[in-house]
C-alpha cells in the first residue's frame, strides 16, 4: 500500500538538533524526499535520498534510511527560528512519478 | 517564485457551485500534479498528467476533473462544491517520472466553499 506516517509535532530550542522522523509502507521507493513548507507558501524540496543508500549529508541536514525497517529521518543540526515551518516526507510508489506525502512535522522552534 | 504558476491565489464560493483552478508548469517540466491539503486530510495526491495524458489517479473525488493541454498548463475542475472541499490546492510540475523525480511546487489556490 502507499502510506506514509510522521509525527505531527516537534518543539525544540534554537541551537539545539532537530530530528524528524518517517515511516513509510511502499519497499518498492527508489526515491524517498523531504519538502518544507513556509507559512502560506508551496512546498520546497530540501533534500532526497537514493533508496540504496543509508545516509545523506547536505549542510546542516543529515537524512538517514533504514529501509529495512522502512523509516526515514531528517536532522537538522544547529536549528534555527528559521527553520520553523511544516516537514513532509515523501515515498514514490509505482513507475509513475507521484510522491505520496506524510501529514507532515510542524517544526516549532524557541529563541 | 518557483516556475510553476497557479491562478486564482484565492476563490470563495458556494455549495454547489463549479470552480476551476489553473496551473502553468515550470517551463520544460512535461508533468503535472495536483495535490490538496486540508487540515485534516494532510497533502492527499489526486491525479497526475504527463504529456497529455492521465498517468495516475489517487483519492479524487468523481465530482472533480481535470485534464492537461497541449500547451502542457493544466486545468481542475471541482463542481458541486461542499463545505468539506475547502481546502489548499496545490499543483506541482517535474521534467519526467522516473529517476530522482523531483517536483517543483506552485504556491496554491486557497478554495473557501461557504
Amino acid at each position: 500500500g502507499e502510506d506514509v506516517e510522521q509525527s505531527l509535532f516537534l518543539s525544540v530550542r534554537e541551537g539545539d538538533s532537530s530530528v524528524i522522523n518517517c515511516t513509510y509502507t511502499d519497499s518498492s521507493s527508489t526515491y524517498l524526499y523531504w519538502y518544507k513548507q513556509e507559512p502560506g507558501a508551496g512546498l520546497q524540496l530540501l533534500t532526497y535520498i537514493f533508496s540504496n543508500m543509508d545516509m545523506k549529508q547536505d549542510q546542516r541536514l543529515t537524512v538517514l534510511l533504514n529501509k529495512k525497517d522502512k523509516h526515514l529521518s531528517l536532522r537538522i543540526a544547529d536549528t534555527q527560528t528559521g527553520d520553523s515551518a511544516i516537514y513532509f516526507c515523501a515515498e514514490t510508489p509505482s513507475n509513475t512519478g507521484k510522491l505520496i506525502f506524510g501529514q507532515g512535522t510542524t517544526l516549532q522552534v524557541k529563541p | 517564485d518557483s516556475g510553476v504558476t497557479q491562478t486564482p491565489k484565492h476563490l470563495i464560493t458556494a455549495t454547489g457551485q463549479r470552480v476551476t483552478l489553473r496551473c502553468s508548469p515550470r517551463s520544460g517540466d512535461l508533468s503535472v500534479y495536483w495535490y490538496q491539503q486540508s487540515l485534516d486530510q494532510g497533502l492527499q495526491f489526486l491525479i497526475q498528467y504527463y504529456n497529455g495524458e492521465e498517468r495516475a489517479k489517487g483519492n479524487i473525488l468523481e465530482r472533480f476533473s481535470a485534464q492537461q493541454f497541449p500547451d502542457l498548463h493544466s486545468e481542475l475542475n471541482l463542481s458541486s462544491l461542499e463545505l468539506g472541499d475547502s481546502a489548499l490546492y496545490f499543483c506541482a510540475s517535474s521534467v519526467g517520472v522516473s529517476g530522482a523525480n523531483v517536483l517543483t511546487f506552485g504556491a496554491g489556490s486557497r478554495l473557501t466553499v461557504l
